[in-house]
């Protein structure tokens, strides 16, 4: 089954300074790659997604890019302000009906 | 308002005792998921249920129990069966790949 791994786990970047957080997965046949917001004591929230017939998408602050022959991909936050601390899950799925999630990495935005 | 809802938002059980966790939509969606949560183990699927009176297992389904008698509704049971079922529970629902979730439980065994 498919597999996705999520480095780093933990990441501190100074207020207006930008982040990245890289996924790989296992399963060659995934086509869709979202990307979701855990704030504390909520459940996530989408905040962008891939599908496998583009190589990046963007959305204002937010970008995510994705290599499908090294089956990786990455959320890029530029300008990062304090309400981006939070924590960030990164997924996979081919059929739309089992997404796979890595571990989370929680980010922090330091004043 | 349309939206996911869970309840309870915390439940304590004693060992030995079954204990349901309430999943409710109002979204109109046909696929439903159960997630457990656990710090530094990412979102784990439980079951998930492409329609009504059809579910499936996920990754790690033992010790929990499901039921999919109407669209709006998928209860999970946590079994005394399930060794550490000590954690947050999410409940999602989906249409095109995208999942909206829940608020979540969280289920503490005494």
């Amino acid at each position: 089954g498919e597999n996705v791994e999520q480095h780093p786990s933990t990441l501190s970047v100074q207020e207006g300074d930008s982040a990245v957080i890289k996924c790989t997965y296992s399963d060659s046949a995934s086509n869709y790659f979202p990307w979701y917001k855990q704030e504390l004591g909520k459940g996530p929230q989408l905040i962008i997604d891939i599908r496998s017939n583009v190589g990046e998408k963007k959305d204002q602050r937010i970008a995510v890019t994705l290599n499908k022959t090294a089956k990786h991909f990455s959320l890029h936050i530029t300008e990062t302000q304090p309400e981006d601390s939070a924590v960030y899950f990164c997924a996979a799925s081919h059929r739309d009906d089992k997404i796979i999630f890595g571990k989370g990495t929680r980010l922090h935005i330091l004043p | 308002d349309g939206g996911i809802t869970q309840s309870p938002k915390y439940l304590f059980r004693k060992e030995g005792q079954n204990v349901t966790l309430s999943c409710e939509q109002n979204l109109n969606h046909d696929a439903m998921y159960w997630y457990r949560q656990d710090p530094g183990q990412g979102l784990r699927l439980i079951y998930y249920s492409q329609i009504v009176n059809d579910f499936q297992k996920g990754d790690i389904a033992e010790g929990y129990s499901v039921s999919r008698e109407k669209k709006e509704s998928f209860p999970l049971t946590v079994t005394s069966a399930q060794k550490n079922p000590t954690a947050f529970y999410l409940c999602a629902s989906s249409r095109t790949g995208e999942l909206f979730f829940g608020e979540g439980s969280r289920l503490t065994v005494l």
